[in-house]
């Protein structure tokens, strides 16, 4: 069965970064893209990035984009979001979630991607 | 502020109908692009429950449906029961952000 496992909770003091990982299991690693969504306390979710375990290339929301990297180990079919220049709004949960359902004609998307995967989720706390 | 909209909340007795709508541009829901929607029991990760505007992933409950016309996009739930007490997301894309959107979320009570 499809699963994703993300490592664990996270403190992190201002201006540090975090590197948050997502190992994928009950699939082929490639054959799906891989999102982030952020949800800080008590709000809604956020997309924040996305890449195509397929060749690597990356898409980052326009709010993160300098800050957020994404990145593959395809032999442990593990993904990384690393996050920079961290400031206490940055305090959330952080998904990892597998697209499905989704067309993407290179340079963007024609079916948008539903997240039907998600992992657990990993907290991570900005705080002086 | 978010790029699609939602009512903060809706309420319902048990066994009513009740509907979450999500408005977004033409930059998103209005340039044809799908809507998805999710449930979310807080402390939890989101459930996929309308993937495509109008389709439900195996395991949902027909109670469940979606359509979506214009700009705008709706949740239509059907003999409410307590256990849909949730948050609900509306997600699409937006060509301006060149990125995936989500609505604010609704908080759904049960009566």
């Amino acid at each position: 069965q499809v699963q994703l496992v993300q490592s664990g909770a996270e403190v992190k003091k201002p201006g540090a970064s975090v590197k948050v990982s997502c190992k994928a299991s009950g699939y082929t690693f490639t054959s799906h893209f891989i999102h982030w969504v952020r949800q800080a306390p008590g709000q809604g979710l956020e997309w924040m990035a996305m890449i195509n375990p397929s060749g690597g290339n990356t898409n980052y929301a326009q709010k993160f984009q300098g800050r957020v990297t994404m990145t593959t180990d395809a032999s442990t079919s593990t993904v990384y979001m690393e996050l920079s220049s961290l400031r206490s709004e940055d305090t959330a949960v952080y998904f990892c979630a597998r697209g499905d359902y989704d067309f993407w004609s290179g340079s963007h998307w024609v079916n948008p991607p539903a997240f039907v995967y998600w992992g657990q989720g990993t907290l991570v706390t900005v705080s002086s | 502020q978010s790029v699609l909209t939602q009512p903060p909340s809706v309420s319902g007795a048990p066994g009513q109908r009740l509907t979450i709508s999500c408005t977004g541009s033409s930059s998103n829901i209005g340039a044809g692009y799908d809507v998805h929607w999710y449930q979310q029991v807080p402390g939890t990760a989101p459930k996929l429950l309308i993937f495509g505007n109008t389709n439900r992933p195996s395991g949902v409950p027909d109670r469940f449906s979606g359509s979506k016309s214009g700009t705008s996009a709706s949740l239509a739930i059907t003999g409410l029961q307590s256990e849909d007490e949730a948050d609900y997301y509306c997600q699409s894309y937006d060509s301006s952000l060149s990125g995936s959107v989500f609505g604010g979320g609704t908080k759904l009570t049960v009566l």
